[in-house]
């Protein structure tokens, strides 16, 4: 099946330090990913919509300068958390589009964990 | 996307089969049924999904009714592996659905020794 990585699985940084966390499409090419943040104990909200040579859309309450995202290829998005602060601290899970056979399947990555002191 | 509603949770014994269900009676003619669950501390992992005809695969079958008002998940033969919170989701799929998948509360299934 498709698979999706993210790079780091975890990570611990001090407040007001800035965190990338990459995400792949290790077997298919994607068009458009997605970046999703899980706070304990509740589902997955959406972040932001990454399209592919294009800008991020991103959804109502998500600060577009704080969480920056870049999709330069076809199977790699990143998500940088720039100047984070403790409310920061969640599981970031990314997700790429896989299109085919007349409908499209989101696979989704391991998540990251972040942790800001 | 149609509205989903799913049990809050359900215990399944080890060896058994577990049925999850899912009502989504505003359902429309376009849209798919999608199955994830999402293991503690992991990402979501997909399942299964179908628009109209029963679907099977190595990990789970999904029946949907005739008229596509609801649907059921099966594990044919539940393992503690499997425990894990069960989200079926409601969209339309294809090049005109490029929107994000929207998760709702989902099951929590505790497979039991």
């Amino acid at each position: 099946g498709a698979v999706v990585s993210q790079h780091p699985s975890w990570v611990i940084c001090k407040s007001g330090t800035s965190v990338k966390i990459e995400c792949r499409s290790l077997d298919f090419q994607a068009t458009t990913m997605f970046w999703y943040r899980q706070f304990p104990k509740q589902s997955l909200m959406l972040m932001a919509t990454s399209n592919e040579g294009s800008k991020a859309t991103y959804e109502q309450g998500v600060e577009k300068d704080k969480f920056l995202i870049n999709h330069a290829s076809l199977t790699l998005s990143t998500l940088t958390v720039t100047s984070a602060h403790p409310e920061d601290s969640s599981f970031y899970i990314c997700s790429a589009r896989s299109s085919g056979r007349g409908s499209d399947t989101q696979y989704f990555g391991p998540g990251t964990r972040l942790t800001v002191l | 996307d149609a509205k989903t509603t799913q049990p809050t949770s359900m215990d399944c014994a080890e060896g058994r089969a577990a049925n999850l269900p899912c009502n989504h009676s505003t359902i429309s003619g376009n849209e798919y049924v999608y199955w994830y669950r999402q293991i503690h501390s992991q990402g979501p992992q997909y399942i299964i999904h179908g628009l109209k005809n029963n679907e099977t695969n190595e990990m789970a079958s999904l029946i949907i009714t005739e008229d596509r008002k609801s649907s059921t998940l099966i594990l044919p033969h539940a393992t503690l592996r499997d425990t894990a919170v069960y989200y079926c989701i409601v969209r339309v799929a294809g090049d005109t659905g490029r929107r994000a998948l929207t998760f709702g509360s989902g099951t929590r299934l505790q497979v039991q020794p």
